[in-house]
C-alpha cells in the first residue's frame, strides 16, 4: 500500500512562495497513478489544486494556474507543489495524494501565511 | 459555493441508517464517477466508496454509494458514534477541467 508524507515549511511571508514535498513510499511514482495536491482552508471545505503524472504533465485548478506549479522527482521518488505570491486566503491544510479524484492521501501540513 | 451541492448536517441515532446527498449537472455526477471521502475530526480524509458504489478493501459494507443521473447518495448503516464525521463527495468536471467537491455534511450521531 503506497503511504505519502508531506513536508515543507508551515509558515511562509505575504508575497513569498510555498514549497512543499510528498514523499511516496511503498510504490513508485513511476507507477500508473496521478499525483495530485488537495488544499483544505481550516473550518472549510476541499479545494483541487492539480496533478502530475511520472511523465511530468500536469492538470492545474485555473483559479490558480497563474500561481501553481507541480513537479516530479523520480529519483527520490517524489512529487513537490509551488504556490507563489501567497496571501492570507492561502492558509490551508494541503495534502498531497494518489490520482486525480484522491484514493490514498496524507496526513497533511499546515500552512500559514503571515508576516 | 462549492459545485456540488451537499447538505450541511444530517443526524440519526446509533443503530439507524442516513443517506447524505451530493446533487450536480450533467458535466461532473452525470458523465463521471463519484467517490466519496470520511474526515474523522483532526485527520486527513480517507477514501469510502469510488467508482459510485466499490468499496476499497478494509471499508465495511456499512457504507454504500449509488448514483442516478447527476445525483449521487452515501449511505450508512448501523451507525455507530465513531461514525461521527465530515463527509465530502468528490468527482471529475468535464466543463472546468478539474477534481470538484461537495461543501461537505457533519454527520452526528445521536
Amino acid at each position: 500500500q503506497v503511504q505519502l508524507q508531506e513536508s515543507g515549511p508551515g509558515l511562509v511571508k505575504p508575497s513569498g512562495t510555498l514549497s512543499l514535498t510528498c514523499a511516496v513510499s511503498g510504490g513508485s511514482i513511476s507507477s500508473t497513478h496521478w499525483w495530485s495536491w488537495v488544499r483544505q482552508p481550516p473550518g472549510k471545505g476541499l479545494e483541487w489544486i492539480g496533478e502530475i503524472y511520472h511523465s511530468g504533465t500536469t492538470n492545474y485548478n485555473p483559479s490558480l494556474k497563474s500561481r501553481v506549479t507541480i513537479s516530479v522527482d523520480k529519483s527520490k521518488n517524489e512529487f513537490s507543489l509551488k504556490l507563489s505570491s501567497v496571501t492570507a486566503a492561502d492558509t490551508a491544510l494541503y495534502y498531497c495524494a494518489t490520482d486525480a479524484i484522491p484514493k490514498v492521501w496524507g496526513q497533511g501540513t499546515l500552512v500559514t501565511v503571515s508576516s | 459555493q462549492s459545485v456540488l451541492t451537499q447538505p450541511p448536517s444530517v443526524s440519526a441515532a446509533p443503530g439507524q441508517k442516513v443517506t447524505i446527498s451530493c446533487s450536480g449537472s450533467s458535466s461532473n455526477i452525470g458523465n463521471n464517477y463519484v467517490s466519496w471521502y470520511q474526515q474523522l475530526p483532526g485527520t486527513a480524509p480517507k477514501l469510502l466508496i469510488y467508482d459510485n458504489n466499490k468499496r476499497p478493501s478494509g471499508i465495511p459494507d456499512r457504507f454504500s454509494g449509488s448514483k442516478s443521473g447527476t445525483s449521487a447518495t452515501l449511505g450508512i448503516t448501523g451507525l455507530q458514534t465513531g461514525d461521527e464525521a465530515d463527509y465530502y463527495c468528490g468527482t471529475w468536471d468535464s466543463s472546468l477541467t478539474i477534481v470538484v467537491f461537495g461543501g461537505g455534511t457533519k454527520l452526528t450521531v445521536l
